[in-house]
């Protein structure tokens, strides 16, 4: 009973550098969603989407492209990192929107 | 835009304490409201799930409560033991097919 598997869990990238973290769930869960936590700003929605084929755009979402190409994954890509994005990343997913699991985060440095 | 607010920001409490912590939302519009528990450096665990229809849930020794019409909702902690000591989340759903709205958190302590 894996839940949310987010990889990796800690990450440390160049400016201008780019990568991808990855989001699984095996609940066939159709919503899926990525938040950034910031000190002092608390969670803030970057993308989501509400089924495989379906993405779109939250409060911040400059800078990251997302993908939906099956129900279990949800990758998120940052595609020329920089410092203001140094953060904890959390996926999360639900089933039509009754009550979210969250992955355990990946911690990721930008120098 | 539906805003979340939780107040305190943090607090600290002598262990066997009852405790509340404070969930207010602009809009009464939602879909449901959760309460998570956040550990230093970890994930977020969901504690309790509020429908749009119920007025309240318990698990253990907590009990949330939802009054959508004034925008509330508040978590209660009985008996409350250093180990419950972490930041409590509360979080709206708006829609069934929109994700959650995250207040900053209580960030409570519990002393031995």
């Amino acid at each position: 009973n894996a839940g949310v598997t987010q990889t990796p869990k800690f990450q440390v990238l160049k400016t201008g550098q780019s990568m991808t973290l990855q989001c699984a769930q095996d609940m066939n869960h159709e919503y899926m969603s990525w938040y950034r936590q910031d000190p002092g700003m608390g969670l803030r929605l970057i993308h989501y989407s509400v089924g495989a084929g379906i993405t779109d755009q939250g409060e911040v979402p400059n800078g990251y492209n997302v993908s939906r190409s099956t129900t279990e994954d949800f990758p998120l890509r940052l595609l020329s990192a920089a410092p203001s994005q140094t953060s904890v990343y959390f996926c999360a997913s639900s089933f039509s929107g009754y009550g979210y699991t969250f992955g355990s985060g990946t911690r990721l440095t930008v120098v | 835009k539906q805003e979340v607010t939780q107040i305190p920001a943090a607090l600290s409490v002598p262990e066997g304490e009852n405790l509340v912590l404070n969930c207010s939302f602009t809009d009464s519009a939602i879909y449901n409201l959760q309460w998570f528990r956040q550990d230093p450096g970890k994930g977020l665990t969901s504690l309790l799930l509020i429908q749009s229809s119920q007025r309240e849930q318990t698990s253990g020794r907590l009990n949330a409560s939802l009054d959508k019409s004034s925008g509330r909702s508040t978590l209660y902690i009985a008996a409350s033991q250093p180990g419950d000591s972490a930041t409590y989340l509360c979080a709206v759903s708006p829609s069934g097919n929109t994700p959650l709205v995250f207040g900053k958190g209580t960030r409570l302590s519990v002393i031995a």
